[in-house]
């Protein structure tokens, strides 16, 4: 089964904090995304990669980056967290096609 | 407005009770997938429907996609407490590699 592993289920950061999450997939899949969820907002789509060290900026990128150095893994980075990004942040992957997505077991972010 | 449209957006169903959620778009469904979130937790794959008039089912959870490829109902039978959750329709609506989401359906099982 492909996996996508999310490295924090739980993560507490105080504002102007530089915070990384870390998504890796072992099923060489080409294509990784970041969404966060809000209750009312369903899924926002933050950025997406389709290949290696290319990224593409999704409807909500304003205040976050990405790092897409290999294959296996997708990196969200807030450059300075502010408490609107309090917020539950899911990693999907998927090679493309009529395949959907696997995502995560999803990252609850808060900062106070 | 979102392109894909869930209703209803929360359901309290007493245990043992049938249920239907509906995943609705203007645009064709080249593929339609149904995912299910335990609060707090990533989303979990549960079935995915190309065809038109595509039935699948898994145990008691049962999916649909219409004739015109534009529609997908989701059909619980005998509701349990293990169902409560939230189910979410994602789609290929012909934005590339990209799936849409709808925005997520609340169910509540009454034990």
């Amino acid at each position: 089964d492909v996996k996508v592993t999310q490295s924090s289920r739980y993560l507490v950061k105080r504002t102007g904090e530089k915070v990384f999450l870390e998504c890796v997939q072992d099923m060489d899949h080409e294509n990784m995304f970041w969404y966060r969820q809000d209750p009312g907002l369903g899924l926002r789509l933050i950025y997406f990669s389709y290949d290696v060290k290319m990224k593409e900026k999704g409807d909500i990128p304003e205040g976050y980056s990405v790092s897409r150095e290999k294959k296996e893994r997708f990196s969200l980075i807030l450059e300075s967290a502010s408490t609107n990004q309090t917020s539950m942040y899911l990693c999907a992957s998927s090679p493309g096609g009529n395949y959907g997505y696997t995502f995560g077991s999803g990252t609850r972010l808060t900062v106070v | 407005s979102q392109e894909l449209e869930q209703s209803p957006q929360s359901l309290i169903v007493q245990e043992g009770k049938n249920l239907t959620i509906n995943c609705t778009s203007s645009k064709t469904l080249y593929g339609l997938y149904w995912y299910k979130q335990k609060y707090g937790e990533g989303l979990i794959f549960l079935m995915m429907l190309q065809k038109g008039g595509e039935e699948k089912s898994h145990e008691k959870i049962t999916a649909k996609l219409d004739e015109k490829k534009q529609q997908s109902s989701l059909h619980i039978t005998a509701s349990q407490p293990s169902h409560a959750g939230i189910y979410l329709c994602g789609a290929d609506i012909g934005a590339g590699n990209m799936l849409t989401f709808g925005g997520g359906t609340r169910l509540m099982v009454k034990p």
